[in-house]
């Protein structure tokens, strides 16, 4: 099976930029896309194919991969952007992965 | 583009329940649809995949067996049937579309709809 590692909980200054990181085996090796999923609502993709925004995304939103780890970077986070998000593969293996999730505070 | 579920409800450990996704403000038959469910307080957890043309079908683990997806191009819908269902099966059940991309990626996501399994 596949497996992505997400730290639990990412806290963040209004402004600041917040780094989430998604850490698995040969992962710069696959695309990697992001969801946000703010409380009570469905998710939002964010970022696809690794690092590009579906349109609407605003541009504070980016993302990278390279190695084991994919890093969704928020810059000059808002205190809209608090919310819970989860990065997803594909692996022949088990099919679509998604990891366990952060939960991005900002205050 | 709107996908809106509807089938959850409360159903005891063993029985059975057909859930349907009915997609509107796109071509649907160009499309791949997915289900994933969310259970209460937890993480995202993929369960199926169905090609546009119906003729590439993927579960996950936990469902493999269990679960079955199928779409209906007349009725712009797709559908999961579960079986054998038991009390962990609980959870917030959502269709999604997956993008036109190279990766994965599941541009358009239902409310869900809520599952309960209990007796």
């Amino acid at each position: 099976s596949y497996e992505l590692t997400q730290a639990p909980a990412v806290s963040v200054a209004p402004g600041q930029t917040a780094s989430i990181t998604c850490s698995g085996d040969k992962l710069g090796r696959k695309y990697v896309c992001w969801y946000q999923q703010k409380a009570g609502q469905s998710p939002l993709l964010v970022i696809y194919e690794s690092t590009k925004r579906p349109s609407g995304i605003p541009d504070r939103f980016s993302g990278s991969n390279s190695g084991n780890t994919a890093t969704l970077t928020i810059s000059g986070t808002r205190t809209t952007d608090e919310a819970d998000y989860y990065c997803q593969v594909w692996d022949s293996g088990p099919g679509y992965v998604f990891g366990g999730g952060t939960k991005v505070t900002v205050l | 583009v709107q996908l809106v579920e509807s089938g959850g409800g409360l159903v005891q450990p063993g029985g059975s329940l057909r859930l349907s996704c009915e997609a509107s403000g796109f071509t649907f038959n160009s499309y791949s649809m997915k289900w994933v469910r969310q259970a209460p307080g937890k993480g995202l957890e993929w369960l199926s995949h169905i090609s546009s043309d119906s003729k590439t079908i993927y579960y996950g683990d936990s469902v493999k067996g269990r679960f079955t997806t199928s779409r209906d191009t007349v009725r712009n819908s797709v559908y999961l049937q579960m079986n054998s269902l038991r009390p962990g099966d609980t959870a917030l059940y959502y269709c999604a579309r997956g993008k036109l991309s190279e990766g994965p990626g599941f541009d358009y996501w239902g409310q869900g709809t809520l599952v309960t399994v209990s007796s």
